[in-house]
């Protein structure tokens, strides 16, 4: 246990529907990440909030929407999404924005676009 | 951008081995921290060391540092097969940790 819980584990979706990602961390954390980690890529950074506060965009699609209404909770919020967008979908938080920290992580969600 | 690049990329040894892994990484760094991931699980985080530190051990890991040559090792003591995962390492670039492709060890019994 992490400390950082992700629902779905798993999800299935066609391109044309709507879903959302969710991510809770119980760690009294003050930064939240989404990561996406692809078959034989390296894991990448998708967005950061720290204090609820976007600090990061790594020039993700619109399609992909992120939302932190407080610093235990962050979503991301999909639509109309590509087949390339498949992949392990990893949140994980840590005690400030600084890269010094470690990280934890939750198990992920795995995403199959249709 | 991609900073760290885990060698090898797989690694096989028997129970009981050692197993070391390394780490390359191209700019400066504060820091660089090595994590593990079980299949179907997140990373985990094992072991973070300063850019003024040259060893740190936890355990059964032993990680080095050699900031002239912008690499790092870790080293897994009498390996068992729950160590089976593949690890990264991963380095702080501005507020950023960027991972590498890491590298994926299996302990057979």
């Amino acid at each position: 246990e992490t400390g950082v819980t992700q629902t779905p584990r798993h999800l299935v979706m066609g391109m044309t529907n709507k879903k959302s990602l969710k991510c809770e961390q119980h760690l009294g954390h003050n930064a939240m990440y989404w990561y996406k980690q692809s078959a034989k890529k390296p894991l990448e950074l998708m967005f950061v909030y720290n204090f609820k506060e976007q600090t990061e965009n790594n020039s993700v699609p619109s399609r992909f929407s992120p939302e932190c209404p407080n610093s235990s909770h962050l979503f991301l919020h999909l639509h109309t999404l590509q087949p390339e967008d498949s992949a392990l979908y990893l949140c994980a938080s840590s005690q400030d924005r600084q890269g010094i920290v470690p990280q934890h992580f939750g198990d992920g969600t795995r995403l199959s676009i249709l | 951008s991609q900073q760290g690049e885990e060698d090898p990329q797989a690694l096989s040894i028997q129970e009981g081995e050692n197993a070391t892994m390394n780490c390359s990484y191209k700019t400066s760094i504060n820091n660089l921290q090595w994590y593990r991931q079980n299949s179907g699980r997140g990373l985990v985080h094992l072991i973070l060391i300063r850019s003024n530190e040259r060893e740190k051990h936890s355990g059964r890991l032993r990680v080095t540092l050699d900031t002239s040559k912008k690499s790092s090792s870790l080293l897994i003591t009498a390996s068992r097969a729950a160590d089976t995962a593949s690890y990264f390492c991963a380095t702080d670039e501005g507020t950023a940790l960027i991972f590498g492709k890491g590298t994926t060890l299996s302990v057979s019994s």
